[in-house]
């Protein structure tokens, strides 16, 4: 069985701070796909990345910034000088390989607020 | 490029009625998937299509919900009859392919049954 944990349910910071959010992932495959999405007030949720289980390398977009361990199994999530414009629920997910191909199984999301 | 469409946005019915949800894919996409959100269950996968054929309809909570896709360019999900409870945000999303592609989701249709 798959599950992940966003144990921050929210998070307020000031415009400009840093802020990491957190993902912890549970599955006994050993391919497999973590994911990023964004919900922003508007309500459709918006990809943002997607790293398979091979791939440890951190990665950097602009401000944001993703940290993968699997010796942890977190896929953490930062972004660097926030702005207002971030503030929405975000969603850590996991897909599996094999029978589970094509499903993704979500967290319950870390709603963040950027007050200016 | 047009992204996932998906109607009505807002749905208000009484309780007993039946419901209809329709989702029109990105053209290309080869997986289609079915998901509801509510605040007290989060996101939930309710079923996916793959070439138009389901592969999982486990998520599907009773019998009173269905879901057809009867080509690659239009699905719909049924609720007869609906409930109080099946209050929720439903989002239909397609990807690519099988294996693990991200998803495309729709705006959402807000669903308010009284």
């Amino acid at each position: 069985a798959q599950k992940v944990t966003q144990a921050q349910t929210e998070i307020s910071v000031v415009e400009k701070e840093d802020v990491t959010l957190d993902c912890v992932y549970e599955t006994r495959d050993t391919t497999y796909y973590l994911f990023w999405y964004k919900q922003p007030p508007s309500g459709e949720l918006v990809f943002l990345i997607r790293r398979n289980s091979f791939d440890e390398q951190n990665e950097i977009s602009g401000r944001y910034s993703w940290n993968f361990q699997k010796s942890t199994s977190s896929f953490n999530f930062t972004i660097t000088a926030s702005q207002v414009v971030d503030s929405a629920v975000y969603f850590c997910a996991l897909s599996e390989e094999g029978t589970n191909a094509g499903k993704s199984t979500f967290g319950d999301g870390t709603t963040l607020t950027v007050k200016p | 490029d047009a992204g996932v469409i998906q109607s009505p946005r807002h749905e208000v019915t009484e309780m007993g009625q039946e419901v209809t949800l329709r989702c029109k894919p990105i053209s290309g996409h080869n997986s289609l998937f079915w998901y509801r959100q509510t605040m007290m269950r989060g996101l939930e996968l309710l079923i996916y299509f793959n070439n138009n054929v389901p592969i999982d309809d486990s998520g599907m909570p009773e019998d009173r919900f269905s879901a057809k896709m009867p080509n690659a360019s239009f699905s719909t999900l049924k609720i007869q009859p609906s409930e109080p409870r099946d209050s929720a945000v439903y989002f239909c999303a397609s990807s690519l392919g099988h294996q693990n592609e991200k998803l495309f989701f729709g705006s959402g249709t807000q669903l308010s049954v009284l």
